[in-house]
């Protein structure tokens, strides 16, 4: 079973400042099974990211996907004030898990 | 435009069983999957199992094996998720979301079960 890491598990950014989060798999995934959520409180997630790099529709582009293997990361160029929220990074592959989340908070 | 409803929230004993749905509606739903995903309280996001309707093989996370049985109908496009032998852990938001071996790209609104002597 493949186990998806977050870091860090909160992240404490002021609006206008640029989220970087990763996704760390316990063993080699294949890239194109790699997603993004954002959620926020009493909604269901949002997909962002599919294929680890690939914005889903309606999503902005200061919401950029990247890595391969075993790291992934999501970075937010400046966060807007309806980006803070939970994220979760998920294998939708043979081993479907997601990640335990990273809060993005305003500082 | 893909939609997922759900039903309602629902309060259940321990040692009982609980059947929610999701109906579709606006996309292909027999040969794209459906995958039930729950949130304990303050908890993350817990993949359970899926199914593709033209494949009727569900496939289930291990955690839940035994426990659980999803189906789905395709003449009224729903998908349905069954988990028995309630506990008090399995108080949750369970969610339905359109997606199986592909990322889940439309999630219905979720559902409350509460398990509750």
């Amino acid at each position: 079973e493949i186990v998806l890491t977050q870091s860090p598990g909160t992240l404490s950014l002021s609006p206008g400042e640029r989220a970087t989060l990763s996704c760390r798999a316990s063993q080699s995934v294949s890239s194109s099974y790699l997603a993004w959520y954002k959620q926020k409180h009493g909604q269901a997630p949002r997909l962002l990211v599919y294929g680890a790099s690939n914005r889903a529709t309606g999503i902005p582009d200061r919401f950029s996907g990247s890595g391969s293997g075993t790291d992934f990361t999501l970075t937010i160029s400046r966060l807007e004030p309806e980006d803070f929220a939970v994220y979760y990074c998920h294998h939708y592959g043979s081993s479907r898990t997601f990640g335990q989340g990273t809060k993005v908070e305003s500082k | 435009q893909v939609q997922l409803v759900q039903s309602e929230a629902e309060v259940k004993k321990p040692g009982s069983s609980v059947k929610v749905f999701c109906k579709v509606s606006g996309g292909t739903f027999s040969s794209y999957g459906t995958s039930w995903v729950r949130q304990a309280p303050g908890q993350g996001l817990e993949w359970m199992g899926g199914i593709i309707p033209i494949f009727a093989t569900p496939d289930y996370a291990q955690k839940f094996q035994g426990r659980l049985t999803i189906s789905a109908d395709e003449s009224t496009n729903t998908a349905y998720m069954e988990l028995s032998s309630l506990r008090s852990e399995d108080t949750a938001v369970y969610f339905c979301a359109r997606g199986f071996g592909g990322p889940f790209d439309s999630w219905g609104q979720g559902t409350l079960v509460t398990v509750s002597s």
